[in-house]
C-alpha cells in the first residue's frame, strides 16, 4: 500500500464548478499535512497546509480527519487557471523534515 | 515567499558523461537541502537528504555513489548524476526547508529535466 494515495483523476469540470479531492495517508504517526500545486513539467508549489480544525483560504477549503487518516481539498467557483495536478503531502514523525507525496490528481477546469 | 534557483532548467547528454546540478537558496539561509526525482505521471520521490557541512543522508534504493551530493555552504547544494544513462533520464527537483522555521515548509526549485541519450 502506498504512504499516500490519491485518485489520479483527471477530473474535468466546467467553470464555476465545486470540486472535492480526497487524499489517504497510512502513517498514523504522520505530523503535518499540505496540499501542494504542480503545473505540467514545473515545481510544486505550496498551495496550503492543512490543520485539524480545517482551513479555508479564498476558494479553497482543506480538511484533515485523523481517525480515518484522510485529507480532503475543496476548490469552489473553480477557474481555468486552476488546470494542475493537486498533490496530497504527508510529514511523518521522526526528524528530516522529509515530506512524502501523492502521485497527485489532476485537474482539468473546461469553459 | 523564499526563492530556490535550481540549474540548468534542461540538460541533454550522452550516456556516460556526468551532469552536475545546482540549487541556490537565493533570500535565506538553508542547513537542510532535499533532492527529489520524478518520472513521468509519478509522484516525487525524495532520494536525499544534503545537509550542510556533512554527508548526505540517501534513501533506499539510491546509489550514493551514482548521485554525488555537495552541501559546502549553506546557500549551494549539487547533485551530480555520475556515468548517466538513459534510466537515469527524469524531473530532478530541489528543495530547501526554511532555516528556524516551525512550520516545515519547503521551497522548490524549478527542477531539472535530464534526457540522456
Amino acid at each position: 500500500r502506498k504512504e499516500v494515495e490519491q485518485d489520479p483523476g483527471p477530473f474535468n469540470v466546467p467553470e464555476g464548478a465545486t470540486v472535492a479531492f480526497n487524499c489517504t495517508y497510512s502513517n498514523s504517526a504522520s505530523q503535518s499535512f499540505f496540499w501542494y500545486r504542480q503545473d505540467c513539467r514545473k515545481e510544486p508549489k505550496l498551495l496550503m497546509s492543512v490543520y485539524s480544525s480545517g482551513n479555508e483560504d479564498g476558494r479553497f477549503t482543506a480538511q484533515l480527519n485523523r481517525a480515518s487518516q484522510y485529507i480532503s481539498l475543496l476548490i469552489r467557483d473553480s477557474k481555468l487557471s486552476d488546470s494542475a495536478t493537486y498533490l496530497c503531502v504527508v510529514k511523518n514523525a521522526g526528524g528530516g523534515n522529509k515530506l512524502t507525496f501523492g502521485t497527485g490528481t489532476q485537474l482539468k477546469v473546461e469553459l | 515567499g523564499a526563492v530556490v534557483s535550481q540549474h540548468p532548467s534542461w540538460v541533454i547528454c550522452k550516456s556516460g558523461t556526468s551532469v552536475k546540478i545546482e540549487c541556490r537558496s537565493l533570500d535565506f539561509q538553508a542547513t537542510t537541502m532535499f533532492w527529489y526525482r520524478q518520472f513521468p505521471k509519478q509522484s516525487l520521490m525524495l532520494m536525499a537528504t544534503s545537509n550542510e557541512g556533512s554527508k548526505a543522508t540517501y534513501e533506499q534504493g539510491v546509489e550514493k555513489d551514482k548521485f554525488l551530493i555537495n552541501h559546502a555552504s549553506l546557500t549551494l547544494s549539487t547533485l551530480t548524476v555520475t556515468s548517466a544513462h538513459p534510466e537515469d533520464s527524469s524531473f530532478y527537483i530541489c528543495s530547501a526547508r526554511v532555516t528556524g522555521t516551525a512550520k516545515n515548509i519547503q521551497y522548490f526549485g524549478a527542477g531539472t529535466r535530464l534526457s540522456v541519450l
